[in-house]
């Protein structure tokens, strides 16, 4: 099993849409979460960034970690088509294992006018 | 305030033969993370450098090795290149502490 497990989709959906991308982890050490949006051909662009159970909000971006059933997802409301891109989930550790992140496969999200 | 540079953004290298990947982070940041990332198997950790100290180390092979400067500059070298070196090489910047990481526009490179 994958530490970090993500849909790889392909996800579309129309213009205005909500999008609900999701990912799975193991491994309950402490651990803080990030999500990056990567466009062809360039680097991942970050997000949102949350190392608590709940909700953090930025703009149309949700990002919620439950980390009771080792989930976390993120929501985008009013979906444009600037938001088509590969959407990564990404989970860090603590103590020894800082600056290392384990990635999911990644969502291909496109959105349609 | 000046994103993560990579340079350069394009190699075409042969078989056999060694490359040196760049990478300046973000002023202020004393950590720098090397990922690879392939369509089949996505962006996979390679090493971590903080304070010109590897802390981490992904699963690769010996051929792939860094360093970090007292600036925090980093370089990666991949020495013996196989064709399934192809990929897009790129690092990530952070405090080292557990905070947000900002990635560069990698580095693509092709081995031929």
């Amino acid at each position: 099993q994958k530490e970090v497990e993500q849909d790889p989709g392909p996800l579309s959906v129309p213009e205005g849409a909500i999008v609900s991308l999701n990912c799975t982890y193991s491994n309950s050490a402490f651990q803080y979460f990030m999500w990056y949006r990567q466009y062809s051909r360039k680097g991942p662009e970050l997000l949102m960034y949350t190392y608590s159970s709940g909700n953090k909000e930025d703009g149309r971006f949700t990002a919620q970690v439950d980390k009771s059933s080792k989930y976390i997802s993120l929501f985008i409301r009013d979906s444009q088509p600037s938001d088509s891109a590969t959407y990564l989930c990404a989970k860090g550790a603590g103590g020894t294992s800082y600056g290392k992140l384990t990635f999911g496969q990644g969502t291909i999200l496109t959105v349609h006018p | 305030k000046a994103g993560v540079t990579q340079t350069p953004r394009y190699l075409i290298k042969t078989r056999g033969q060694q490359v040196t990947l760049s990478c300046s982070p973000i002023s202020g940041h004393r950590s720098v993370s090397w990922y690879q990332q392939t369509p089949g198997q996505g962006l996979q950790f390679l090493f971590e450098y903080f304070s010109e100290t590897q802390r981490n180390k992904g699963n690769f092979p010996g051929r792939f090795s860094g360093r970090q400067f007292s600036n925090s500059r980093s370089e990666m070298n991949v020495s013996t290149l196989e064709l399934g070196d192809s990929a897009l090489y790129l690092c990530a910047s952070s405090a080292g502490t557990g905070g947000t990481a900002f990635f560069g526009q990698g580095t693509r490179l092709t081995v031929v």
